[in-house]
């Protein structure tokens, strides 16, 4: 039973371009919310994180949307390029659950020139 | 430089053989966890270490087995019972229940 759900699969996107990647998640006990980038055959690196008392976050051309009332947050790449071209992963924790981390399916962004 | 490392970055098993993969940190983190990847899936987590000298199963801990004698050091056995251990194994720390930093990783194929 998988506790965060991450859409779509994949996306294809033009350069200059914004990719939209969602997550949903049922547990509302869920306080900590990152996005990783992941290149092939590296480790994920935290891109951005966010936690309940905000609604939005931005670093450079990567913003977090949060709706705590939907259970919902996004990740939006602004002005896509094609080194932005990985497999991106939301993630879930809650302080009581001591870094146990839920991590959603990936999704896989193509930036095409 | 700090950071974590995993070694090897590739392994071969061969049926019935335990293999050991290997996984340091110098971040001076309390935390330190192992997941496994699968194509088309997320991370799921075999075994997690709070503090040395104890650690907790994961979602998937059938089939594995850890340590945590040092600090820094973290290794994870893959037993015969695990019958299907092809896979990417990534290690991460933490130094609270936040941020988790990955390490590069140890593809593990079974021939």
């Amino acid at each position: 039973q998988q506790q965060v759900k991450q859409s779509p699969q994949s996306l294809i996107v033009q350069k200059g371009g914004i990719s939209i990647i969602n997550c949903a998640y049922e547990n509302t006990a869920f306080d900590y919310f990152p996005w990783y980038q992941q290149f092939p055959g590296k480790g994920p690196a935290l891109l951005i994180a966010i936690r309940p008392d905000v609604s939005e976050k931005k670093e450079g051309r990567f913003t977090i949307s949060f709706n705590k009332s939907a259970k919902q947050f996004s990740l939006h790449i602004m002005d896509s390029q094609p080194g932005d071209s990985a497999t991106y992963f939301c993630a879930a924790s809650s302080l009581d659950s001591w870094g146990k981390f839920q991590f959603g399916a990936g999704t896989q962004v193509v930036v095409t020139p | 430089d700090g950071g974590i490392t995993q070694s090897p970055k590739y392994l071969f098993r061969k049926e019935g053989q335990n293999v050991t993969l290997s996984c340091e940190q110098n971040l001076n983190h309390d935390a330190m966890y192992w997941y496994r990847q699968d194509p088309g899936q997320g991370l799921r987590l075999i075994y997690y270490s709070q503090i040395v000298n104890d650690f907790q199963k994961g979602d998937i801990a059938e089939g594995y087995s850890v340590s945590r004698e040092k600090k820094e050091s973290f290794p994870l056995t893959v037993t015969s019972a695990q019958k299907n251990p092809t896979a990417f194994y990534l290690c991460a720390s933490s130094t609270d229940t936040d941020t988790q930093y990955f390490g590069p990783g140890t593809r593990l194929t079974v021939l």
